[in-house]
C-alpha cells in the first residue's frame, strides 16, 4: 500500500511571504501522480497542482510550484505571495498511473499573519 | 458547467437511524467516487461506482455502509444503524468518462457532507 506522509500539521506565513509544505511518499511504482489539494475553511476541495511522474519539469500554477524529486520520492508545494485567501488545509496525494484510488497524506493547515 | 454537488452539508442523525447522503456528479461525469475524512485526517477511499455499477467498494466497511450510483439521479452512499464513530465529513468526487477502463482521470471533489452521530 501506498503512503503519503506530511510532516508539518502546522505552518504559519506572513502575507506576501513564501512558505513550503512537505510531502513524501513511499511507492514502489515508476509512473504515477501526484496532487495537492487545498481545504479552506469551507471543506470544499479545491486541486492547486498535478504533477505527472514521468515528467521531470516541476508544475506550476500561478503563485503555486512544486519541487518534484522523484528518487526522494519527495514532492513538495511552494506558496509564493502568500495572500489571506491562501489560508487552508493542504492535502498532499497520489495515484498509481492505472489507478484511481487517490491516497492522502494527513494535511498541514496553513494559517497567514496579515 | 456546475460542479460536484453533495447534499445535504450537513447531517445529524442519533445512533441507531440511517444516513443517506447524495452526490450528484459534474456535468459529463460518469464516474463516482467516495471517500471518508476522520477528525484530523485524510482523507480515505471508500467505493468507485459507474452507473448502476459498484466498481471498486474495497474501503467501505463490510457492514452497514452501501453505495449506488443508479441510472438515473445522483449517487447515494447510505449508513445503516449509526453509530458515533461514523461521525466524519464524506467526500464525493467525480471524473470524465473513459471507454478503456476505470477512469484515471483527475478527480474533482464536492464539499462533502459533514454527518454528526449523537
Amino acid at each position: 500500500a501506498q503512503t503519503v506522509t506530511q510532516s508539518q500539521p502546522e505552518m504559519s506565513v506572513q502575507e506576501a511571504e513564501t512558505v513550503t509544505l512537505s510531502c513524501t511518499y513511499d511507492t514502489s511504482e515508476s509512473d504515477y501522480y501526484l496532487f495537492w489539494y487545498k481545504q479552506p475553511p469551507s471543506r470544499q476541495m479545491i486541486l492547486v497542482i498535478r504533477q505527472e511522474a514521468y515528467k521531470q519539469q516541476n508544475a506550476t500554477e500561478n503563485r503555486f510550484s512544486v519541487n518534484f524529486q522523484k528518487a526522494a520520492k519527495s514532492f513538495s508545494l511552494k506558496i509564493s505571495d502568500s495572500q489571506l485567501g491562501d489560508a487552508a488545509m493542504y492535502f498532499c496525494a497520489y495515484r498509481r498511473a492505472n489507478d484511481y484510488k487517490l491516497s492522502f497524506g494527513a494535511g498541514t493547515t496553513v494559517t497567514v499573519r496579515a | 458547467n456546475a460542479g460536484v454537488m453533495q447534499n445535504p452539508r450537513h447531517l445529524v442523525r442519533r445512533r441507531g437511524q440511517e444516513a443517506r447522503l447524495r452526490c450528484s456528479p459534474m456535468k459529463g461525469h460518469s464516474h463516482v467516487y467516495w471517500y471518508r475524512q476522520l477528525p484530523e485526517e485524510g482523507l480515505k477511499f471508500m467505493v468507485y461506482l459507474q452507473k448502476e455499477n459498484i466498481i471498486d467498494e474495497s474501503g467501505m466497511p463490510k457492514e452497514r455502509f452501501s453505495a449506488e450510483f443508479p441510472k438515473e439521479g445522483p449517487s447515494i452512499l447510505r449508513i445503516q444503524q449509526v453509530v458515533r464513530g461514523d461521525s466524519a465529513a464524506y467526500f464525493c468526487a467525480s471524473s470524465p468518462f473513459q471507454a478503456d477502463g476505470p477512469s484515471t482521470d483527475t478527480q474533482y471533489f464536492g464539499p462533502g457532507t459533514r454527518l454528526t452521530v449523537l
